[in-house]
């Protein structure tokens, strides 16, 4: 079965840090990844996707995300932190098997000043 | 270009009561699937819809139901509601049953008391 994992239910950065929040899959067939984010009382927003080919993908938003295989991570980084990047960020893998998305659990982002 | 819309925002019911909420997939989608996601955690996916039929089902009970209307747009309905039910309610659209790409909508917020 397919599953995510989210390290870090909550990270906090300084404004200008670097930003990494963690995700590792689990699957058994070549996963295709994604990214999304939500801010408060809104629906998700995909951030960037990997399906095949290279394996850095870039997203909006100054965002980016490194497919390991080896690793089975699919971790996101931004280089500075922006005060409007504070957000719910999900990792996804999809499960071809069964349509669908399947989520991890979330990783709350706040920035300081 | 229209994206997912979804109605209504906010709703309150009472346990026991029947409740139906609507989405509206992006413009040129033909597939829509419903997420539910709980205070705290990441989205689970409840049903698929395409070609006016379910799809494919997440592990949820019968008193979700949902159906998919001519013009792609879609319902869910959830009967008898349990406490445990108040959550964000999230659409989906996707070209294709098997596509993983998928965009949200912005969610119906459910609470029942």
């Amino acid at each position: 079965a397919q599953s995510v994992t989210q390290l870090g239910s909550h990270v906090s950065v300084s404004e200008g840090a670097l930003v990494l929040l963690r995700c590792n899959y689990s699957s058994s067939v070549p996963p295709y990844l994604f990214w999304y984010v939500q801010y408060p009382n809104q629906g998700l927003q995909l951030l960037l996707k990997y399906t095949t080919g290279a394996t850095l993908v870039k997203g909006i938003n100054g965002f980016e995300a490194e497919f390991k295989k080896s690793e089975t991570s699919f971790h996101l980084t931004k280089p500075s932190a922006h005060m409007s990047d504070a957000a719910e960020y999900f990792c996804a893998v999809f499960s071809g098997g069964y349509n669908k998305l399947i989520f991890g659990a979330g990783t709350r982002l706040a920035v300081h000043p | 270009d229209a994206g997912v819309t979804q109605s209504p925002t906010h709703l309150i019911k009472t346990r026991g009561q029947q409740v139906t909420l609507r989405c509206s997939p992006k413009s040129g989608h033909d597939t829509v699937s419903w997420y539910q996601q709980a205070l705290g955690q990441g989205p689970q996916f409840i049903f698929q819809y395409y070609e006016e039929e379910e799809r494919q089902r997440g592990n949820f009970p019968d008193r979700f139901s949902g159906h998919q209307f001519p013009n792609y747009s879609s319902e869910l309905n959830v009967n008898a509601l349990l406490l445990g039910d108040s959550a964000l309610y999230l659409c989906a659209s996707s070209l294709g049953r098997k596509q993983a790409e998928q965009y949200f909508g912005p969610g119906t917020r459910l609470t029942v008391t």
